[in-house]
């Protein structure tokens, strides 16, 4: 079955640092999409980053990259040079190739970026 | 780039009540997308539909009915709205454009109250 599990529910940190989010997921399928969403105070659901399985590279988008570790199941997202306005909360999320177009998520870690 | 509203914005309703939310887009996606957010719960899947004229049942279908007429709108649909059924409802939509795209777009929200 899909699963899609972040452990963290809440992190702080000082602006300007560089912070990890772990999230984990399962799936029996060989060929998935990976997804990190932001989502801000105001409850707008931005998406920010993808990896496909298939890829051996990180992807990299503006200040936002992801740690892929395929045979733990895993898809660390990286937020380097912390702003306040990051502060959200940030759900992973995972769609198998061969689905039906759904996408599973996690419940999401509130990150808190402090001055 | 991808443009998703939803209406109304807020909505309080009685118990009992019919309750309608509707969702439209301007992608040109095939599918679109039902979720409920309540708190440590993340996004859980209602309804999805795969073009017009189609809809299937989600993790949560429960109590739900919903409606695609069109490429363009979707509706979630309350027949008799309980007090369990509040909550902030998201609509998506996402394909599998050109390039690759498979992530979702959403919309800004509806928050439902049932009194």
């Amino acid at each position: 079955a899909q699963k899609v599990t972040q452990t963290q529910t809440s992190i702080s940190v000082v602006e300007k640092t560089t912070v990890t989010m772990d999230c984990v997921y399962e799936t029996r399928d060989s060929s998935y999409f990976l997804f990190w969403y932001k989502q801000t105070a105001s409850g707008e659901i931005v998406f920010l980053i993808r990896q496909d399985s298939y890829k051996k590279e990180n992807a990299t988008v503006g200040h936002y990259s992801l740690n892929f570790q395929k045979p733990k199941s895993s898809i660390g997202l990286i937020i380097t040079a912390t702003q306040i306005e990051d502060s959200a909360v940030y759900f992973c999320a995972m769609r198998e190739a061969n689905s039906n177009n759904r996408i599973f998520f996690g419940d999401g870690t509130q990150l808190v970026v402090k001055p | 780039e991808a443009a998703v509203t939803q209406s109304p914005r807020n909505k309080v309703a009685v118990t009992g009540g019919k309750v309608t939310l509707s969702c439209n887009q301007t992608n040109n996606h095939n599918n679109m997308y039902w979720y409920r957010q309540d708190t440590g719960h993340g996004l859980r899947l209602i309804h999805y539909s795969y073009g017009a004229g189609s809809t299937e049942k989600g993790d949560i279908p429960d109590g739900y009915k919903a409606s695609r007429p069109s490429q363009e709108n979707f509706s979630l649909i309350l027949e008799l709205a309980t007090p369990s059924q509040t909550s902030v409802y998201f609509c998506a939509s996402g394909d599998e454009g050109l390039g690759g795209r498979y992530e979702q777009y959403f919309g800004p929200g509806t928050r439902l109250t049932v009194l």
